[in-house]
């Protein structure tokens, strides 16, 4: 089955604490995107990548890395999570980048106390 | 920044028709994406505009203008599972803007 799976699904940390949250497709899309997802701003894109160690920012890359070091996978750290992190996160992919559908996965929800 | 507006809230009774509207003003343009949201889901796509007109598909079009910088979703026939959040994309180069999004609530 055609899917993106995030891990993990729920997440409550501290301030501070290094964590990841891993992004993995099986459809061999070359773009995959990150979003975080917010009461009255709607979805906003932190990092796409359009294809293996190709990354760049989006709207609201503080705070955050990516790497994508394989095509299937492209994990989200926050190096050192702040409350104002705390949101409903979506990881989506594509191919062919831009002009194609994009596929969501089922989101992380965290929250940074 | 990008600036995608959309109405906040619209109700309508089953079986009826229901426009959203979207209004854009960036700093590019590469085409316009509506998804749909459905409470505590992944957004899942609806359909993609890039050149002006309309696009149908089954109960639903989208219609794009360029110049004006507007787009809008028409859903016909509405059924209680349309009950959900419509979220307005414009895609620049790579990156993808988001509008709030607009909750339709369908009343029996």
């Amino acid at each position: 089955e055609a899917q993106v799976t995030q891990n993990p699904r729920y997440l409550i940390t501290v301030t501070g604490k290094k964590l990841t949250v891993t992004c993995s497709q099986n459809m061999n899309h070359e773009y995959m995107s990150w979003y975080r997802q917010d009461p009255g701003l709607g979805l906003r894109q932190i990092y796409y990548s359009m294809n293996v160690e190709v990354t760049d920012k989006g709207d609201v890359p503080e705070g955050y890395k990516v790497s994508r070091k394989e095509k299937r996978n492209f994990p989200l750290i926050l190096e050192s999570p702040s409350p104002n992190q705390t949101s409903l996160y979506f990881c989506a992919s594509s191919s062919k980048g831009f002009r194609e559908t994009q596929y969501f996965g089922p989101g992380t929800r965290l929250l940074v106390l | 920044g990008q600036n995608i507006d959309q109405p906040t809230e619209m109700t309508a009774t089953e079986g009826a028709i229901v426009q959203i509207n979207c209004t854009y003003q960036t700093s590019g343009f590469n085409g316009l994406f509506w998804y749909q949201q459905h409470a505590g889901e992944a957004p899942t796509f609806l359909s993609y505009n890039v050149l002006d007109g309309l696009e149908e598909k089954g109960r639903f079009s989208s219609f794009l203008s360029r110049s004006k910088g507007y787009s809008y979703l028409l859903l016909k026939e509405l059924q209680m599972k349309d009950s959900a959040s419509y979220l307005c994309a414009v895609m620049i180069d790579y990156k993808l803007s988001f509008g709030a999004g607009t909750t339709v609530t369908v009343r029996a």
